[in-house]
């Protein structure tokens, strides 16, 4: 149980381009989903808190207009990078807590790893 | 403010060596929960472990064991004979009550040697 899934799992884009990345809990509800980002050697980083049916809560210095995010449905959270650049390249990986079980554990996908050219 | 410390950056044993990564953590919440994940190569983070603060019982999970001591504040993890399959980084995490966000430390790279 608690499977978190991503899409795509890599992803390489030409800069300018929006890049959408998907994060599904596959056998839970996820009224919250977290989405970070992680550079090479370093922790995750918080971006965004997303809340199924609200607007997403951003983490200081993160570009809400850059980086959007929807939480659609208890099952599914989108980020879309838009007009992406080169320093937007890195792992991101998504989180969702079971809005049944045990709520404080965060259940993590495979992640995304964006390679902007 | 929360903050999770994990002071070793790297560990490297030979298998079926026991090590032990340590995980030191601040708080001003009675109610908090601690956590361990497993980043192997491929990206994933793997949960291994939550505890709440009232909790202090240690676990063991077959090799894996924790120790969580809230006199020093830590939670640390111990892996007994080591295999290379343990190689990942491992982080410890924190979560204050009611708030939704994990705070993790800095990962600590664990590399298993044959």
């Amino acid at each position: 149980g608690a499977v978190v899934s991503q899409h795509p799992s890599w992803v390489i884009c030409k800069s300018g381009t929006s890049v959408k990345i998907e994060c599904r809990s596959l056998d839970f509800q996820a009224t919250t989903m977290f989405w970070y980002r992680q550079f090479p050697k370093q922790s995750l980083m918080l971006m965004a808190t997303s809340n199924e049916g609200s607007k997403a809560t951003y983490e200081q210095g993160v570009e809400k207009d850059k980086f959007l995010i929807n939480h659609a449905s208890l099952t599914l959270s989108t980020l879309t990078v838009t007009s992406a650049h080169p320093e937007d390249s890195s792992f991101y990986i998504c989180s969702a807590r079971d809005s049944e079980g045990h709520q404080e554990t965060q259940y993590f996908g495979p992640g995304t790893r964006l390679l902007v050219l | 403010a929360q903050k999770v410390t994990q002071a070793q950056t790297e560990i490297s044993v030979v298998e079926k060596e026991d090590v032990t990564l340590d995980c030191v953590y601040e708080t001003r919440d009675t109610t908090y929960y601690l956590f361990w994940y497993k980043q192997p190569p491929s990206g994933e983070l793997v949960f291994l472990i939550r505890r709440n603060s009232f909790d202090e019982q240690n676990e063991i999970s077959g090799r894996y064991s924790w120790n969580f001591q809230k006199s020093t504040s830590s939670f640390n993890f111990t892996i007994t004979a080591s295999q290379v399959v343990d190689s990942a980084v491992y982080f410890c995490a924190l979560s204050g009550q009611g708030a939704q966000k994990l705070v993790f430390g800095q990962g600590t790279r664990l590399t298993i040697n044959p």
